[in-house]
């Protein structure tokens, strides 16, 4: 079944320590994204990437970096620099034509890192 | 800034009435779609309408857009326990690479 999927689906970081999200999408998609949720603040993005070896920060990059050395593949990782990394983080792709989202986005089922 | 506001926050109804949210968003869109997420899971792409649709509908989901009053209602029909969750709206603006979420609205059916 096509899909995309994140991994681990609990971390938990100790201080001062990097960690690496896993997004994978068998779906052919061009554009993938990195949202972090907060409880009450909705999604905020993080990074995306429409093209391999290409991505953008978004509006909450600092803290994090991403790679997209692969079309399949997105990983996030949470450096020690984010002082408050403890929340619900959702990956997702689409294909691109036109405008930012013509067929919608498809989510992978998110990873939820907390701080200990 | 938010580009999409949900109202409102939070909706509690018994099974079988009609649930209604509401979307407001500020600028000229592209398309505007509709998510749906359950507790601690991914979001779901549920409806996608484009900026030169007034209305659509898919199962029990009806979507209507009013371009002028930079608006969008999201009508779910006889709800279901099931459709317990949180409702997002997303919006496709010109010139921009990404969606912008809004906050979601939290909805509760009881049996």
């Amino acid at each position: 079944d096509g899909g995309i999927t994140q991994s681990p689906k609990y971390l938990f970081r100790k201080e001062g320590q990097n960690v690496t999200l896993s997004c994978e999408q068998n779906l052919n998609h061009d554009a993938m994204y990195w949202y972090r949720q907060d409880p009450g603040q909705g999604l905020r993005l993080i990074y995306y990437s429409q093209i391999v070896n290409d991505f953008q920060k978004g509006d909450i990059a600092e803290g994090y970096s991403v790679s997209r050395e692969k079309k399949e593949s997105f990983p996030l990782t949470v450096t020690s620099a984010q002082k408050n990394p403890t929340a619900f983080y959702l990956c997702a792709s689409t294909l691109l034509w036109g405008g930012a989202s013509e067929y919608g986005y498809t989510f992978g089922s998110g990873t939820r890192l907390t701080v200990v | 800034s938010q580009q999409g506001e949900e109202d409102p926050q939070a909706l509690s109804i018994q099974e079988g009435e009609n649930a209604t949210m509401n979307c407001s968003y500020k600028t000229s869109i592209n398309n505007l779609q509709w998510y749906r997420q359950n507790s601690g899971r991914g979001l779901v792409h549920l409806i996608l309408i484009r900026s030169n649709e007034r209305e659509k509908h898919s199962g029990r989901l009806r979507v209507t857009l009013d371009t002028s009053k930079k608006s969008s209602s999201l009508l779910i029909t006889a709800s279901r326990a099931a459709d317990t969750a949180s409702y997002f709206c997303a919006t496709d603006v010109p010139g921009y690479s990404t969606l912008t979420f809004g906050k979601g609205t939290m909805l509760l059916v009881s049996p």
